[in-house]
């Protein structure tokens, strides 16, 4: 099974809403992130989790509040967005980041279409 | 230091045509490139990557040229079809923080016409 699964596929949400977008991988794989893509842009990294804890988060608003509760999910939880957050919200998933090379053979789910009101 | 510069930013080919799309890089300290392939609507899927001991690495109608001295590769694809049209986002990965980064180029669209 070579697949990353993300729900909701779309989500609408206004700017005081609380929701969570879910990712979830059964490749074994210890590496996942979260990414954010606009239109006709590549992915932007947002957060990396290696090994279950969180190791890189490139200066994210605290609106967006990632977890990994074990090693096959990953979740974004979303509170207080603004209209510029509306993207696709990408999950990919990696075997492993450690060692002397990245091994960084990232897989993408389909993404989360968000639109923020 | 960290960019990926991809060109050009937009392609059209003839189908059975030859689809040439290239990068370039500045950092030494990537270790890896790999190309992705993104319908709109869905998410990207890794497509072909390779390693810089490596100088081209092919997989059916798809080529990676790597070129270390010029930090430049390429992607070409041969017999181009419709079904290629998509954008292609070619990447170098980096170790950074306990993990590993994706550099990813600005995307190229790619339309293949029949």
């Amino acid at each position: 099974d070579t697949e990353v699964t993300q729900t909701p596929k779309h989500l609408v949400m206004g700017m005081t809403n609380k929701k969570s977008l879910k990712c979830e991988q059964h490749m074994g794989h210890r590496a996942m992130y979260w990414y954010k893509q606009k239109a006709k842009k590549p992915p932007e990294l947002m957060f990396v989790y290696s090994y279950e804890k969180l190791s890189i988060n490139e200066s994210v608003p605290s609106r967006f509040s990632p977890e990994c509760p074990n090693s096959s999910l990953l979740n974004l939880h979303l509170h207080a967005l603004q209209p510029e957050d509306s993207a696709l919200y990408l999950c990919a998933s990696s075997q492993r980041t450690s060692g002397s090379v990245s091994y960084n053979e990232q897989f993408f789910g389909p993404g989360t279409r968000l639109t923020v009101l | 230091q960290q960019q990926v510069k991809q060109s050009p930013q937009s392609l059209i080919v003839q189908k059975g045509g030859i689809s040439i799309i290239n990068c370039a890089y500045e950092n030494t300290a990537f270790d890896y490139f790999p190309w992705y392939q993104q319908f709109p609507g869905k998410g990207p899927a890794l497509l072909i990557a390779i390693r810089p001991d490596v100088s081209e690495k092919k997989e059916g109608r798809f080529t990676i040229s790597f070129n270390k001295s010029a930090k430049q590769f390429s992607l070409h694809i041969m017999d181009s079809q419709p079904g290629d049209s998509a954008t292609y986002f070619c990447a170098a990965s980096i170790r950074y923080n306990q993990g590993g980064k994706l550099i990813f180029g600005q995307g190229t669209e790619l339309s293949v016409k029949p």
